[in-house]
């Protein structure tokens, strides 16, 4: 079983590029979300996907933008990447928004901006 | 609004002594809790979690917790820690209603031999 496959693994972009992280996932989940995971501060969440043509913000959704046009692809885009933007992230699925259904997480992607 | 507060950043025991990581939540509504664990370089794995059934709630490789909700606390506890308990901890919270998470600052946990 695959999971929850995030690519790249690393990543080092300069100030102003732009980039997609991928996240794919094969359990047929219909709920994702990407996180962030910064040094001391847990793990915030960018943006989140209920479903199919369904995306809704995060804590901290400004510099990223999602799109979900298929069940199993949830990648996250950097417009124009600037320094704040480095860090970890992690893509996650589950089956359903439901109280209690515990979210599967990628490896993560480590992104540095320089 | 919901947070959670890990209370400690650090926890430091010898092989073989128990462990507790400690964990408080504040949610308006019947929450959802889990525990998360993170081994370096690596994405996170559920050890358990709490949905309004037992409130003692045991998980994978010899973890439980148990959900108290008068003290609204979380902790997880092992009789005997491993060397390869030595990971990063997570305590999260999602209220019910809500479908997103909220996650605590973690635990770093390490074991001695």
């Amino acid at each position: 079983n695959a999971g929850v496959t995030q690519t790249p693994k690393f990543q080092v972009l300069k100030t102003g590029q732009s980039m997609t992280l991928q996240c794919a996932q094969d359990m047929n989940h219909e709920y994702m979300s990407w996180y962030r995971q910064d040094p001391g501060m847990g793990l915030r969440l960018i943006h989140y996907s209920v479903g199919a043509g369904i995306t809704d913000q995060g804590e901290v959704p400004n510099g990223y933008n999602v799109s979900r046009s298929t069940t199993e692809d949830f990648p996250l885009r950097l417009l124009s990447a600037a320094p704040s933007q480095t860090s970890v992230y992690f893509c996650a699925s589950s089956r359903d928004s439901a109280l209690g259904q515990p979210q599967h997480f990628g490896d993560g992607t480590r992104l540095s901006i320089l | 609004a919901q947070s959670v507060t890990q209370l400690d950043s650090h926890v430091s025991v010898s092989e073989g002594t128990p462990v507790l990581l400690r964990c408080n939540y504040s949610s308006s509504y019947s929450p959802s809790l889990f525990w998360y664990v993170q081994h370096p370089n690596k994405g996170l794995q559920l050890l358990l979690k709490y949905t309004s059934a037992a409130t003692l709630v045991k998980g994978i490789n010899g973890f439980e917790a148990e959900f108290k909700k008068s003290e609204t606390s979380f902790h997880l506890t092992k009789p005997s820690a491993h060397m390869s308990d030595a990971a990063e901890y997570f305590c999260v919270v999602r209220p019910s209603g809500y479908s997103t998470l909220t996650f605590g600052k973690g635990t770093m946990l390490l074991v001695s031999p």
